[in-house]
């Protein structure tokens, strides 16, 4: 089994559609965790990290469910700007180093 | 500030060569880290730095891959001799501290032929 686990998608939605990405781990003792974006061809760049349940930046939510060991990307209002790969990254307490999902592909059209 | 940058941006060479791909980290970042991405599959682990120290290399995949980071600074990544299954994107990130709020540079994507 992966350590980071994401559906790959691609997710199709229209602007405006509120949507939502899971992403599993299965390391319990992992403590802190990241969403990063990235778009075609371009490096992952960090959008939110989440070290207790959850974080809110404007449309984005993140939410960190430990019982079930999955944290959670919703976008609101989805813009055609939004479409890009969204990246889960995992790290385990005492760890320097962050482990990734495959990613998941959002397309937002008009 | 600026941030991770990457060279070369692009590499084409040919199986058998040997390349040398080079990562200068955001200043002041200690944690210095070296990830790898196959078309279609994950961003993986390749090695980790700490200052010019290597703190877990445990994902590189075999000897032919070689990493130093100079008195802490910049990094190299030498593959050699380059086999077509290293084709790829090279991903460098930095992050300070233990947070692991890593940033990446644009990658270096390697094709070999």
């Amino acid at each position: 089994r992966k350590e980071v686990e994401q559906d790959p998608g691609p997710f199709n939605v229209p602007e405006g559609a509120t949507v939502a990405f899971n992403c599993t781990y299965s390391n319990s003792a992992s403590q802190s965790f990241f969403w990063y974006r990235q778009d075609c061809r371009k490096e992952p760049k960090l959008l939110m990290s989440v070290y207790s349940s959850g974080n809110e930046d404007g449309r984005f939510t993140a939410q960190l469910n430990r019982a079930s060991q999955y944290i959670s990307l919703l976008i609101r209002d989805s813009k055609l700007s939004d479409s890009a790969t969204y990246l889960c990254a995992a790290l385990s307490g005492g760890s320097y180093i962050p482990t990734f999902g495959r990613g998941t592909s959002l397309i937002v059209h008009p | 500030e600026a941030g991770v940058t990457q060279f070369p941006s692009h590499s084409v060479i040919e199986k058998g060569q040997t390349v040398t791909l080079r990562c200068d980290p955001i200043s002041g970042h200690d944690n210095l880290y070296w990830y790898r991405r196959v078309m279609g599959k994950e961003i993986k682990f390749l090695l980790h730095f700490v200052k010019e120290s290597k703190q877990d290399e445990s994902g590189m995949p075999n000897n032919r891959f070689l990493a130093e980071r100079t008195g802490g600074t910049y990094s190299t990544l030498k593959v050699q001799p380059a086999e077509l299954e290293d084709s790829g994107v090279y991903f460098c990130a930095s992050s300070q501290g233990w947070a692991g709020e890593a940033f990446f540079g644009q990658g270096t994507r390697l094709t070999v032929v």
